[in-house]
């Protein structure tokens, strides 16, 4: 059984760039998470989907951040013009339901960006 | 916004000595998590506890919630080598995998 996928697992951006990271679900599961982990810092929690929803982004940066779901295919997070500051390891997270107490969360191995 | 203090922050200890990891938070929680991840890994999942007052074990390892569901406890007995590692706490208070995650306790076990 194949767990999370997460790729690429290092990205490097200049300052200004995009960054693209994507998250292949444990396969039948439908809710995904994205979490961040800042050197020194705890994982925070930025955003939760479901199939083509967002369900709660109170975790995700107003301005140059988006996620999305879709029907088909990975879950993306998009940053645009990317700042030294958003350089930090970047977590996916499935679950076959909305229950985290009888549905755990399975994380990915994440997506190391660099902003240079 | 909602805090989950893990303590101690970095613990190195020698092989066969006990250790305990505490986690506490002035907010209620509907279930805590306990994880553990390796360096370039995402956390693994080592227990859910519900109920307050639960008290779940795992080989050595003991997890204890508290009574007003507030505040954990990870405690293991006779550490070995291969116990090294990052633990995590995480306090969810809906329904969801909306998780707060404490800071983490960096442990090493000195052969």
């Amino acid at each position: 059984n194949a767990g999370v996928m997460q790729n690429p697992r290092h990205l490097v951006r200049r300052r200004g760039q995009e960054a693209r990271l994507r998250c292949s679900p444990v396969k039948g599961h439908s809710h995904v998470y994205w979490y961040r982990q800042l050197p020194e810092e705890g994982l925070k929690f930025m955003v939760y989907l479901q199939k083509e929803n967002i369900i709660d982004e109170s975790g995700m940066p107003k301005e140059r951040f988006s996620a999305e779901f879709p029907k088909e295919g990975p879950s993306i997070l998009r940053i645009q013009q990317v700042v030294r500051g958003d350089s930090a390891a970047y977590f996916c997270a499935s679950s076959p339901g909305d229950r985290v107490y009888n549905s755990p969360l399975h994380f990915g191995n994440g997506t190391r960006l660099t902003v240079t | 916004t909602q805090l989950l203090e893990q303590s101690p922050q970095f613990l190195s200890i020698q092989e066969g000595e006990n250790l305990t990891v505490y986690c506490n938070s002035s907010s209620v929680f509907s279930s805590l998590q306990w994880y553990r991840q390796e360096p370039g890994e995402g956390p693994v999942l080592l227990v859910t506890v519900v109920t307050g007052g639960e008290v779940k074990k795992l080989k050595r390892l003991t997890f204890q919630f508290g009574d007003a569901r507030k505040d954990s406890s990870l405690h293991i007995t006779a550490a070995q080598p291969g116990d090294t590692g990052l633990y995590l706490c995480a306090g969810a208070q809906g329904q969801g995998g909306k998780l707060i995650f404490g800071q983490g306790t960096e442990l090493s076990v000195k052969p």
